[in-house]
């Protein structure tokens, strides 16, 4: 597998702002590509698993899409909230599963 | 909670000395994970098994060795731990396929 990279590398928004972010990984042998939330001091949480081009989620105000033809996913926050704020990391899975450095995003009250 | 621990969750360690880090799950999942995280990388994949005594190598192997004697457990070994090695390690577990990690509380590691 070759690198998945997330971007912007962080984020500060203020409450009530929408946001998105960016996960662009390899687009041959694609198997499924996961996101989930990190919180300092706790454990990587998971978010959505996508397997199929086209794919949308959503939990909440939070939802992400999926190109496989293209590489890349993008996870959306409606109306930001300080709870939040946390790294979001994206997983990129064929025969195991590779992780992007994450986005932290940080939501000011 | 997906029902893993870790354990010990803190330790600090000189160079060279041997340090075994465990992983413990109730819920009789196939497949287990190692990964370690530093700042600027994100979590990194170092050993991962798919079933009793079936492990296989990830992405920063070099330096650490595993075993899986029962499913529940899962060892993770440093024979002989380096500077570089200080880090938190996190456990975790899955059904396989593509289906979604679930992770433990993490160990942080230092050594010295």
């Amino acid at each position: 597998i070759l690198n998945v990279e997330q971007s912007p590398q962080s984020l500060h928004v203020q409450e009530g702002d929408s946001t998105n972010f960016t996960c662009s990984f390899p687009s041959s042998n694609f198997y499924a590509l996961h996101w989930y939330r990190w919180e300092t001091a706790k454990s990587p949480e998971a978010l959505f698993v996508m397997t199929l081009n086209g794919d949308e989620k959503k939990k909440g105000r939070i939802s992400a899409t999926l190109n496989t033809k293209e590489g890349y996913s993008y996870l959306y926050i409606k109306g930001s909230q300080p709870e939040d704020s946390a790294t979001y990391l994206c997983a990129f899975t064929n025969n195991d599963m590779r992780f992007g450095a994450g986005t932290r995003l940080t939501v000011k009250p | 909670d997906a029902g893993i621990t870790q354990s010990p969750r803190h330790k600090v360690t000189e160079t060279g000395t041997p340090v075994t880090l465990r992983c413990h799950q109730t819920e009789n999942h196939r497949y287990m994970y190692w990964y370690r995280q530093d700042p600027g990388h994100g979590l990194r994949l170092i050993h991962y098994s798919y079933g009793v005594k079936d492990t296989d190598k990830g992405e920063v192997s070099d330096g650490y060795s595993v075993s899986r004697s029962k499913t529940e457990d899962f060892l993770l070994t440093l024979e002989s731990a380096t500077s570089s090695q200080t880090s938190v390690y996190f456990c975790a577990i899955s059904g396989g396929g593509a289906d979604t990690q679930y992770f433990g509380p993490g160990t942080r590691l230092t050594v010295l």
